[in-house]
Order: structure tokens, then sequence, then C-alpha cells
């Protein structure tokens, strides 16, 4: 079965800039996680869905951060407007059921000039 | 908030050598995950320890859960110039799914 695919891989965008990440999960796997690395400190976990609800989104940094899963399929995560600090790798996970371990896919590495 | 202290932070050591990793907490953990994660690539499940004080042995890989479900560690027998790569753990809390992860351990063995 295809992992979970995240695109795009890189991206390098000026602050002030928008940004839109997008994770295409296991099929199937209704539990989509977002997570975030930031240079130099641990994964930090950002939101979780269920299908296409928002189960959890404590992790979400701010406002300018927005994620959706329209249809409960792949799901997307837009930075507007980006800043410096927003910088890192971000991860996207799925699971079948919210106790099953998480799959995680490779991850989009933003950096923000 | 749930922290979880991993150390050491990086590790190089030889061919042939062991090795632990340990992840601390002051919290309580359903459960405990370890992975490993190559450059360029997400993290890789290895195990997932659940019962206090329950040890699980993956080859050369030995992961134990601490008695209190508070801290967990990974011991390398003989490590292998393979067993080369970051090495990441992460606490599920009792009350939801959101992972919480320690800094990792970045290990290199050297031939």
């Amino acid at each position: 079965e295809a992992g979970v695919t995240q695109f795009p891989s890189h991206s390098v965008i000026e602050k002030g800039q928008t940004v839109t990440l997008r994770c295409d999960p296991i099929s199937g796997h209704d539990n989509l996680y977002w997570y975030r690395r930031v240079m130099g400190k641990e994964i930090k976990f950002l939101l979780h869905f269920v299908k296409e609800s928002k189960q959890d989104e404590s992790g979400m940094p701010n406002n300018r951060f927005l994620a959706e899963r329209t249809g409960g399929t792949y799901s997307t995560l837009k930075v507007q407007p980006a800043e410096l600090e927003d910088s890192g790798v971000y991860f996207c996970a799925s699971s079948h059921a919210d106790w099953q371990p998480q799959h995680f896919g490779d991850g989009t590495r933003l950096s923000i000039l | 908030t749930q922290l979880l202290e991993q150390s050491p932070q990086f590790l190089s050591i030889q061919e042939g050598e062991n090795l632990t990793v340990y992840c601390n907490s002051s919290s309580v953990f359903s459960s405990l995950q370890w992975y490993r994660q190559e450059p360029g690539e997400g993290p890789v499940l290895l195990v997932t320890v659940v019962t206090g004080g329950e040890v699980k042995k993956l080859k050369r890989l030995t992961f134990q859960f601490g008695d209190a479900r508070k801290d967990s560690s990974l011991h390398i027998t003989a490590a292998q110039p393979g067993d080369t790569g970051l090495y990441l753990c992460a606490g599920v809390p009792d009350s939801n799914y959101q992972l919480i992860w320690g800094a990792g351990t970045k290990l290199i063995i050297k031939p």
C-alpha cells in the first residue's frame, strides 16, 4: 500500500507570502495528524483530524495557520502570512484508528526568508 | 505541559560497543514509542511499549518501559554502522493521541 505522501518536499518563500502544504494519508485512514519540527527543537503536535473534523487543534501556533481536510481524504495546511519562525519541517501522519500506530510522511521542509 | 527529556542528544561510538538512550518524564504516559528517522525521511516506528516494566526486543535492540510509565530506554548491543541514525522517543498521553516527542538522539557508529 502507498504510504503517507506530502507535497511539496521543500518550499522556500519570503516572509509575508502564503504557502500551502498538502498531505495524502494512507487510503482508509480516518485519522490524520500534523506535526512540526523547528530547527533545534523537538517535534511538536499541531492538530488531529478524524475524517473531516478537527478532533484536536490545541497545538496550532496561531491564526496564521489553517488546516483543512475537506471530504476526509487529503489535508492541507496553509500558512498566511508566513513569518521567519515558521521555518521547519512539517510532518503529516495517519492512522486507521486513533489508538493505532501513526505512519509518517517524509515531511515538507519549509524555509521562510 | 508534558515533556519528554531524551539523552544523550548525540552519541558517536565504535562498532561493537553497547549503548543506551534514555527518555524521562515527570508525567505518566499510556504508552511510549521509539522511532528511527533517516535524513530526508519521516520517523519510522520501531516499537511501542504499553505496560509498566515491559521489555521488548528487536534483534540487538532492547526497549524498556519504566514501572511507573514515566520513562523508557533503548539499549543497543554490539552496535553496527547500520544502526547509525536519529532515534526518537514519543509518549502517548493518557488523555489524547497527540504524541509528545523527545528531542532525539543522533547516533553514529564508526566502523
